[in-house]
């Protein structure tokens, strides 16, 4: 059975600091997805990461794939208080035959001013 | 172009009662899925269905739950004789194509008392 994990599952930090979330599969692939959540709300699409190596950057988060490893991780460069939500990785487990995706635990993160 | 639209935003049930969720995919979209997420988890594929096709329900109970995707009209899942288990945000996503980029909407809170 495909598991996707996310560490941590809960980060508070200071506004201004950095720090990077982990998200480890334990199948084959080459497509993983990140999401924001906020509360109450559907997932906002972050990024798509198609290959190994791929790098993709949007204002503080950068995102990172590691298919031999299978290892994306987010990294939160200078946080700010807007950016608390609860991020999401998703793993598109093909070739499976049908195409679903399996969420990762997710990792509240709260930024303190 | 209206996103992934989800109706009722809350339902309220009292157990053994019949829970109708809605799900207008996007202008466009022809593939379907639904996801179940519970407290402090991510979220959980149920179903994938195209139009009057059914393609993986894997991730669906046996019994009591439900889906379709007629030819005309929203895609429905359906939830017989709900229990207090069955409380969670139910969430759908849609996409153009196989392969393609899932849009989520806003899902639909369901409360069983």
């Amino acid at each position: 059975e495909l598991k996707v994990e996310q560490n941590p599952l809960f980060l508070s930090m200071q506004e201004g600091k950095n720090y990077t979330i982990y998200c480890n599969y334990s199948t084959t692939s080459d497509r993983l997805y990140w999401y924001r959540q906020d509360p109450g709300k559907s997932l906002e699409s972050l990024f798509v990461l198609l290959s190994n190596g791929a790098v993709k950057q949007e204002g503080r988060l950068m995102a990172s794939l590691d298919t031999k490893a299978r290892l994306s991780t987010l990294h939160i460069t200078a946080a700010v208080h807007d950016l608390s939500a609860t991020y999401f990785c998703a793993v598109d487990p093909r070739p499976s035959g049908t195409y679903k995706y399996i969420f990762g635990t997710g990792t509240r993160l709260k930024v303190l001013a | 172009n209206a996103g992934v639209m989800q109706n009722p935003r809350h339902l309220v049930r009292r157990r053994g009662q019949e829970a109708r969720l809605r799900c207008s995919p996007m202008k466009g979209h022809s593939h379907v899925y639904w996801y179940r997420q519970l407290p402090e988890e991510g979220l959980k594929f149920m179903v994938y269905l195209q139009k009057e096709n059914i393609i993986d329900e894997s991730g669906m109970p046996k019994e009591r739950f439900s889906a379709e995707f007629p030819k005309e009209g929203p895609s429905i899942l359906r939830i017989q004789q709900v229990v207090r288990g069955d409380s969670a945000a139910y969430f759908c996503a849609s996409s153009r194509g196989y392969g393609e980029k899932l849009f989520f909407g806003s899902g639909t809170q369901l409360s069983v008392l």
